[in-house]
């Protein structure tokens, strides 16, 4: 059932700051991760995925960095445009999972003006 | 590329009546697609995933009775939402994963708001 008072966590930026975006994963069989954007009443949308067998990707404006010692994961975006605020979730698919992704909570981005 | 619609987009309905969403994969062939609901400013929960030619894989906690999947063909999935009740409101939203792809990649559709009164 729904969760009343559940919060996002937030993140606020100037536009034209960088915006870095976190999240940890707690399964160490986790080999491929994604990062989805998503924007309010609609689907989510793939940003830039990687693999565990690396630790740094780059796509355009975005950069994704993976920390397997730590189990860590994060977005980074340059140059943040208001186009950008929207809700961001990682999602992780466990080694013989049958593919299926799991996402974590989200963070809501807001670019402030 | 990778073009998932929905339809329809958003439904009301009264309670006890059943209602179908489609999810089609517009440009590619997906062999597997998956069914979500999400609440208000939570996350995505997978509620079952379906296989083409294949009864579909529920998630534990979701009653395979009161939400029929069928995948008739490699770009078409329903989820049948049968004897809605108002807490089956929600934001269901379907994604597809390409056949032969390399990758887990999943591609989401738009979502469907259901509202049951």
């Amino acid at each position: 059932g729904e969760s009343v008072g559940l919060h996002l966590p937030t993140l606020s930026v100037q536009e034209g700051d960088n915006s870095i975006i976190n999240c940890a994963y707690s399964n160490s069989a986790s080999d491929y991760f994604i990062w989805y954007k998503q924007e309010s009443g609609k689907g989510p949308q793939f940003i830039i995925d990687i693999r565990s067998n690396m630790d740094k990707r780059q796509g355009q404006r975005v950069t994704v960095l993976l920390n397997k010692t730590v189990k860590h994961l994060s977005l980074q975006i340059a140059a943040t445009q208001p186009g950008d605020s929207a809700v961001y979730f990682c999602a992780e698919n466990i080694r013989g999972s049958a593919r299926q992704l799991t996402f974590g909570s989200g963070t809501q981005l807001t670019v402030l003006p | 590329g990778a073009v998932v619609s929905q339809h329809p987009s958003r439904v009301i309905c009264k309670s006890g009546t059943s209602v179908k969403i489609e999810c089609r994969s517009l440009d590619f062939q997906a062999t597997t697609m998956f069914w979500y609901r999400q609440f208000p400013k939570q996350s995505l929960m997978l509620m079952a995933t379906s296989n083409e030619g294949s009864k579909a894989t529920y998630e534990q906690g979701v009653e395979k009775d009161k939400f029929l999947i069928n995948h008739a063909s490699l770009t078409l999935s329903t989820l049948t939402v049968t004897s809605a009740h108002p807490e089956d409101s929600s934001f269901y939203i379907c994604s597809a994963r390409m056949a032969g792809g390399i990758g887990e990649t999943q591609y989401f559709g738009p979502g469907t708001r259901l509202l049951v009164l």
